[in-house]
């Protein structure tokens, strides 16, 4: 089966700019979670959606912001953009049962440059 | 609060000698541990995970990893390196068993050398 699909994957922008990177899950899942991984600080959660609900947001401003549509697909976005955003960014594809999580996949990634 | 360590930023290694990444973990109850590689520029692939039953656990690529519950360990472990296996490793901590928030905590990487 498909895996998990990421785009753009090469994205700069300018500053003050703002941006949207999508997620598409793998097919059946309906939780999909955002990293963002630096030099600096390694791999941060960003936050959680299941079922078109946020359910676990990390510690970022309000500039990051995400939602997850009816197919599972996911999107983040962020406003003025700031040169410290620049990251790769990950999306995890994850089924949930009744006894919990199952697993994470992984994508290949955003890479977001600010300049 | 939860928090994984790896102690070891960077490790060097001939190829053909015996690999050990190390991985402690800070936890409240008994997480789901996993270990996963990244190659530059990718995105994270799973090597193996532990959920519960045998501590010893058998990935891919030749890897396995043993749980420790004594020790909050969970180290990584391959017999005979090949230089493929060159990247970034993380060990991460999952939710509560029973939790369904999906939510990962890593460590800060350990970057594998390989020389020929």
């Amino acid at each position: 089966k498909a895996g998990v699909t990421q785009t753009p994957r090469y994205l700069i922008k300018t500053r003050g700019q703002q941006v949207t990177l999508s997620c598409s899950p793998i097919s059946g899942h309906r939780s999909v979670s955002w990293y963002q991984q630096t030099p600096g600080q390694g791999l941060q959660f960003l936050f959680e959606y299941f079922s078109e609900t946020q359910r676990n947001k990390g510690n970022f401003p309000g500039r990051f912001s995400g939602r997850q549509f009816s197919n599972s697909r996911s999107e983040m976005n962020v406003s003025t953009l700031e040169l410290g955003d620049s990251a790769l960014y990950l999306c995890a594809s994850s089924s949930i049962r009744l006894t919990g999580v199952s697993g994470y996949t992984f994508g290949s990634g955003t890479r977001l440059t600010v300049v | 609060a939860q928090s994984v360590t790896q102690p070891d930023i960077h490790i060097t290694v001939s190829e053909g000698a015996s690999l050990e990444l190390r991985c402690n973990y800070s936890y409240g109850a008994t997480p789901y541990l996993f270990w996963y590689v990244q190659s530059p520029g990718q995105g994270l692939q799973l090597l193996l995970k532990y959920f519960s039953g045998d501590t010893l656990v058998q990935g891919i690529k030749g890897f396995e990893a043993e749980f420790k519950r004594s020790q909050s360990s969970f180290n990584l472990r391959k017999p005979s390196v090949h230089w493929s296996d060159a990247a970034e490793y993380f060990c991460a901590v999952g939710p509560d068993r029973g939790s369904t928030l999906g939510r990962l905590y890593f460590g800060r990487g350990t970057q594998l050398t390989v020389w020929p």
